[in-house]
């Protein structure tokens, strides 16, 4: 089974920008992975951002955006809020011939401070 | 109103075997596909498995497999999702969620079960 790997904890100033990124252990991310980005906060079902790569929700706050960055699947947050404060997973499509194939990331931990 | 309704939260002891619901509230199932995810107390999320929206194929994580099963009842639009020989690792909140061309758009509240002897 693929290891999908997000940064553990990443603190931003509000109004700043960050980016989260994905990596999988098989290599390189593409498209053809199509990564999904959540957010989930404490005692809430996770909510999906972004879907296939780099496509937004209706209700997906405009500075959020997703791409595909050196290899990874990243999520950049553009302004920061303070409710941005929350963990960020990552889930990434191997396909229906692999082993499983939907793998979450480990989480990213993201402060607002 | 559209929503997943999942089941109330269980106790169970370890060696036993639980069944989740996920029921859709304004709409069904048949263009999406339904998955299940789980998240242990302080942990991340871990992907269980996904059933087609006819309810005749399934896929599980590898970690799972011989121990869940995912059917589906169309004619009440109802996932389930039963796990067997419980042990205290699996105390977790099981969300179900829906998908259409890896797009998810919804959620379920999530069902708590507690493994505990």
């Amino acid at each position: 089974q693929a290891v999908v790997t997000q940064e553990p904890s990443l603190t931003v100033s509000p109004g700043g920008t960050v980016t989260l990124t994905c990596a999988s252990s098989t290599g390189a991310v593409t498209s053809g992975y199509y990564a999904t980005w959540f957010q989930q906060k404490p005692g809430q079902a996770p909510r999906s951002l972004i879907y296939r790569t780099d496509n937004k929700h209706s209700w997906t706050p405009a500075r959020f955006s997703g791409s595909l960055l050196g290899g990874k699947a990243a999520l950049t947050l553009s302004g920061v809020q303070p409710e941005d404060e929350a963990e960020y997973y990552c889930l990434l499509y191997y396909g229906d011939g692999g082993a499983q194939p939907y793998v979450f990331g480990t989480g990213t931990k993201l402060t607002v401070l | 109103q559209v929503q997943l309704v999942q089941s109330g939260a269980e106790v169970k002891k370890p060696g036993a075997s639980v069944k989740f619901s996920c029921k859709a509230s304004g709409h069904t199932f048949a263009r999406y596909h339904v998955h299940w995810v789980r998240q242990a107390p302080g942990q991340g999320l871990e992907w269980m498995g996904i059933i087609n929206p006819t309810g005749d194929s399934t896929r599980y994580a590898q970690k799972f497999q011989g121990r869940v099963a995912i059917t589906m009842d169309t004619s009440t639009s109802t996932v389930f999702m039963e796990l067997n020989s419980l042990r205290s690792e699996d105390t977790a909140v099981y969300f179900c969620g829906r998908e259409e061309a890896w797009t998810f758009d919804m959620w379920g509240q999530g069902t708590m079960v507690t493994v505990s002897s």
